[in-house]
C-alpha cells in the first residue's frame, strides 16, 4: 500500500532533549515536506525537499533540522526541543513540486 | 504564493449539494487552484485542483471564475463524512516551495 510513514505518533518530551521524527515513504517521490499544525494558524511548511541531498527551509524553519540521505526518508530533528515547538506535525510526499500531496498521519509532540 | 481567503465554517444537510468559496485575488496567471481535506486531526487529503477550467472528479466539482479570482467546491451529495476542514490553496505549478493552507473552512454535514 502506497503510504507515508510518520513515527512515533505521540510524544512526550522536555526541554533541550534531542528528538528526531522520522518520515519515511514507499512511493518514490522526490519530493518531501514537513509541516507543522496549530489551533488557528492552519499548516505551516517547516522544510521541503527537493531530492536527496537537496533542502530548503520553509515559512518556519527556526529550531528545526532536517536531512534527506536517501530518497524515502526525510527525518525531522528538534536538537533543543522547546515549550512552543508543542504542535502537530505532518510528512507529506509528491512525486514532483506540482503533483498532489500525500500525507502521513500526523506526530503529535509535547515539549514540557 | 497567493494567499486565499475562505469562510471559517459552514454547515450543509445531508443528501444536499456543499458549497465552499475560495477567494483569491490576488492569483497569478500560473498559480493552481488546490483543495484539501483534513477530518479530525488526520493527514490532509487531496480531493482536487485546476487552473482556469472547471474540474471534476469522483469526490467533487471545482468552478473557477473567469477572471480565476475565487473558485468553489462543490460536494454534489454530502454524507455526513465529508465534515472536515477544507483548505483552498493557490500554489504555483512549478515551485519549490509548496502549500500555503490557511485556515481553511470547517463543514459541518447535518443529518
Amino acid at each position: 500500500e502506497a503510504q507515508v510513514t510518520q513515527n512515533p505518533r505521540y510524544l512526550i518530551t522536555v526541554t533541550g532533549k534531542k528528538l528526531t521524527v522520522t518520515c519515511s515513504q514507499n512511493m518514490n517521490h522526490e519530493y518531501m515536506s514537513w509541516y507543522r499544525q496549530d489551533p488557528g494558524l492552519g499548516l505551516r511548511q517547516i522544510y521541503y525537499s527537493m531530492n536527496v541531498e537537496v533542502t530548503d527551509k520553509g515559512d518556519v524553519p527556526e529550531g528545526y533540522k532536517v536531512s534527506r540521505k536517501e530518497k524515502r526518508n526525510f527525518p525531522l530533528i528538534l536538537e533543543s526541543p522547546s515549550p512552543n515547538q508543542t504542535s502537530l506535525y505532518f510528512c507529506a510526499s509528491s512525486s514532483s513540486p506540482d503533483s498532489p500531496l500525500h500525507f502521513g498521519n500526523g506526530t503529535r509532540l509535547t515539549v514540557t | 504564493d497567493a494567499k486565499t481567503t475562505q469562510p471559517p465554517s459552514m454547515d450543509c444537510a445531508e443528501g444536499r449539494a456543499a458549497n465552499l468559496p475560495c477567494n483569491h485575488s490576488t492569483i497569478s496567471g500560473n498559480e493552481y487552484v488546490y483543495w484539501y481535506r483534513q477530518i479530525h486531526s488526520q493527514g490532509p487529503q487531496y480531493i482536487i485542483h485546476g487552473l482556469k477550467n472547471n474540474e471534476t472528479n469522483e469526490m467533487a466539482s471545482l468552478i473557477i471564475t473567469e477572471d480565476r479570482k475565487s473558485s468553489t467546491l462543490i460536494l454534489p451529495h454530502a454524507t455526513l463524512r465529508d465534515t472536515a476542514v477544507y483548505y483552498c490553496i493557490v500554489r504555483v505549478f512549478y515551485t519549490g516551495n509548496q502549500f500555503y493552507f490557511g485556515t481553511g473552512t470547517s463543514l459541518t454535514v447535518i443529518p
